[in-house]
């Protein structure tokens, strides 16, 4: 069975840390990697995706990408309390027909 | 507004009494795909279609079926649903494989 592991958390950061939320995952032939925000009882929605090795950062959010160490991770920075919520790492199957996701992690962030 | 809909959003039923859940995006997209969410065990693919008549079987798909008539639409249908299909169920549509899945609002579903 291909998993995605997440540290759970809470992570606690203050307001304008920098959070780091962190992921592997199992299949090496995957693809294709995102990160999604879930608020409590509402749907999961898209942060970044990234495909390739290295980083690629979108606002004050960054994405990281190792296939050999099969790790993916969010740095959020300048975290605000309305960035708390639960982080889901989804990585594509190898066939790109499904995404596995993590359980999430869930960020609170204090003002 | 690109987006994808679900309904109903909020459904309490009896055990036995088929339901359908319907899902409706509009970007034409090609690929859809049914999620149900628990505590403890994260989001898990159900079914899931490639294109119009063209559906599989994800990871859960015990208790569930599916149709592509139209590109458009991918009803989830529970035909005699039981207490341990109480979720909270998502559709997702992305243009293709491995591409950004767009998720519906969710329809959250108890069983009695």
């Amino acid at each position: 069975q291909k998993e995605v592991e997440q540290n759970s958390g809470p992570l606690s950061v203050p307001e304008g840390a920098i959070a780091s939320l962190n992921c592997t995952y199992s299949d090496r032939g995957s693809q294709s990697f995102f990160w999604y925000r879930q608020y409590s009882g509402k749907s999961p929605e898209l942060i970044m995706f990234i495909y390739s090795n290295g980083d690629k950062e979108d606002g004050r959010f960054t994405a990281q990408l190792n296939k050999a160490s099969q790790y993916v991770s969010l740095l959020i920075r300048d975290s605000q309390p309305s960035d708390s919520a639960t982080y889901l790492c989804a990585v594509s199957n190898q066939a790109g027909t499904a995404l596995i996701f993590g359980k999430g992690t869930t960020l609170s962030v204090s003002s | 507004e690109a987006q994808v809909t679900q309904n109903p959003r909020y459904l309490i039923t009896v055990t036995g009494k088929k339901l359908t859940v319907t899902c409706s995006q509009n970007m034409n997209h090609e690929y859809m795909s049914w999620y149900r969410q628990d505590p403890g065990l994260g989001l898990r693919q159900i079914y899931y279609s490639m294109n119009v008549e063209v559906t599989d079987k994800g990871d859960v798909p015990e208790g569930y079926k599916v149709s592509r008539k139209e590109k458009r639409n991918f009803p989830l249908i529970l035909e005699s649903p039981s207490p341990n299909q109480t979720s909270l169920y998502f559709c997702a549509s992305s243009s293709g494989r491995g591409d950004t899945q767009y998720f519906g609002p969710g329809t959250r579903l108890t069983v009695l």
